[in-house]
């Protein structure tokens, strides 16, 4: 059974531009979180997104959104570029009936 | 709002002796929790939980404790192995619908 998968693995983009990532769950699992990882913060949770809905949010601004597709698979969707957006970005799903999530091996986002 | 609180950043021992990750908590509806371990330019991989009835849980070299009246719980792994040096992250779930909250992990060194 194929892992979490996330795409791109490295990501350069320039201040004020919108970047999209994206995350392919497990097969089966119905639920994908996304985290911010940064030094020192650990990994602050995004929102998570459960049948096609979003289920939980965390505290990031409003230019933080995402979206999950009927295959489970989510985006998420950063717009106007801060340098501080700069971070891993890990994406985690899990099966409805366990709470162990599963991670991708997350985006490296740089802003320049 | 940091629910989950790691307030070690990192902690070195030598090989074969006991580590001790300590981890603390402020939402009294956790009732999940949960320890992931993770290397370098991978995403975390899970370790080992326990549930908020229970107050031990031993998995081979990895133990968990709970202590709810203290809202702290730790891990601990006997004996040490230089393989073990990795980011240790804690987190808590409160049920099954809601997301984990991680902590800002613990950065193990085991020395050979």
């Amino acid at each position: 059974k194929a892992g979490v998968t996330q795409t791109p693995r490295y990501l350069i983009k320039t201040r004020g531009q919108q970047v999209t990532l994206s995350c392919s769950p497990i097969s089966g699992h119905r639920s994908v979180s996304w985290y911010q990882q940064t030094p020192g913060q650990g990994l602050q949770f995004l929102f998570e997104y459960f049948s096609e809905t979003q289920r939980n949010k965390g505290n990031f601004p409003g230019r933080f959104s995402g979206r999950q597709f009927s295959n489970s698979r989510s985006e998420m969707n950063v717009s106007t570029l801060e340098l501080g957006d700069s971070a891993l970005y890990l994406c985690a799903s899990r099966n409805r009936d366990n709470i162990e999530a599963f991670f991708g091996q997350g985006t490296r986002l740089t802003v320049v | 709002d940091q629910q989950v609180k790691q307030n070690s950043p990192s902690l070195s021992v030598q090989e074969g002796r006991i580590s001790i990750l300590n981890c603390d908590y402020t939402n009294s509806m956790f009732d999940y929790f949960l320890w992931y371990k993770k290397y370098p330019a991978e995403g975390p991989t899970f370790l080992i939980s326990i549930s908020s009835i229970k107050d031990k849980n031993e998995d081979g070299r990895f133990t968990v404790f709970l202590n709810k009246s203290a809202k702290h719980l730790s891990l601990h792994i006997v004996p040490s192995q230089p393989g073990d040096s990795a980011v240790y992250f804690c987190a808590a779930s409160a049920g099954n619908n809601n997301d984990m909250r991680f902590g800002a992990g613990t950065r193990l060194t085991v020395k050979p």
